[in-house]
């Protein structure tokens, strides 16, 4: 069936360095999702692409989907104490209707 | 802002015994969800539910779940004959619509099956 690999599955980090996480999907997507989960906590919506190569912009996160619709990358500038969390991809489309397929999650993690 | 609810938050249970766990979705919204997720692992689809009847599930939902809107704002999953292996988070999330709409979680239930 469909699936989306993400990885790393781990990300440990210093403050202040950079912070990236893939996702590739067996199928072309219609749409692409980001989430991120805080310990404890559930998942928040962050952001939708759509569009064949799109670029989106949040502050330090950069958000890509690439141009066969079936990879994106979440990047995040000089991470910060804040940014801790496991941060999923969920693609929607190919062979499902409605339903999103998610990644593992990368976790982040900032080093003391 | 309107939010998902979920209640009870924590939900203790022998092997065996019936659970029921409930969501509140957005009132406006159309499309409601249920996922699973065991500690530290990913987020794992179980069922869709749009206009009173599923529309999509996963290999995980079979006989032993089920779901309902019994009225216009409750939306329940219930777990027949729990097992050990359904201990884990489980979290409603509604949309607006089906297709390019981000979901909205609720704070989720966390199940534990003795």
């Amino acid at each position: 069936g469909q699936q989306v690999m993400q990885i790393p599955q781990y990300q440990h980090v210093q403050e202040g360095e950079d912070f990236t996480t893939y996702c590739n999907s067996s199928t072309t997507l219609s749409n692409i999702q980001w989430y991120k989960q805080r310990p404890g906590g559930h998942p928040v919506f962050l952001i939708q692409l759509v569009k064949s190569g799109e670029v989106k912009k949040q502050k330090r996160l950069t958000f890509q989907f690439g141009e066969a619709k079936k990879n994106s990358s979440l990047h995040i500038t000089a991470t910060q104490t804040t940014d801790v969390g496991t941060y999923f991809c969920a693609g929607q489309g190919g062979d499902s209707n409605y339903q999103l397929i998610w990644g593992a999650g990368t976790k982040l993690i900032i080093k003391p | 802002e309107p939010e998902v609810t979920q209640t009870p938050s924590h939900q203790v249970t022998q092997m065996g015994q019936e659970v029921i766990l409930r969501c509140v979705p957005i009132s406006n919204h159309l499309y409601f969800y249920w996922y699973r997720q065991i500690l530290g692992q990913k987020v794992e689809f179980l069922v869709s539910f749009y206009n009173n009847e599923i529309s999509e599930k996963s290999e995980i939902f079979d006989d032993q779940f089920s779901v309902e809107r019994p009225d216009g704002s409750n939306f329940t999953l219930k777990i027949r004959s729990t097992k050990l292996e359904d201990s884990a988070m489980y979290f409603c999330a509604s949309t607006l619509q089906g297709e390019y709409n981000e979901q909205f979680f609720g704070p989720g239930t966390r199940l534990t099956v003795l």
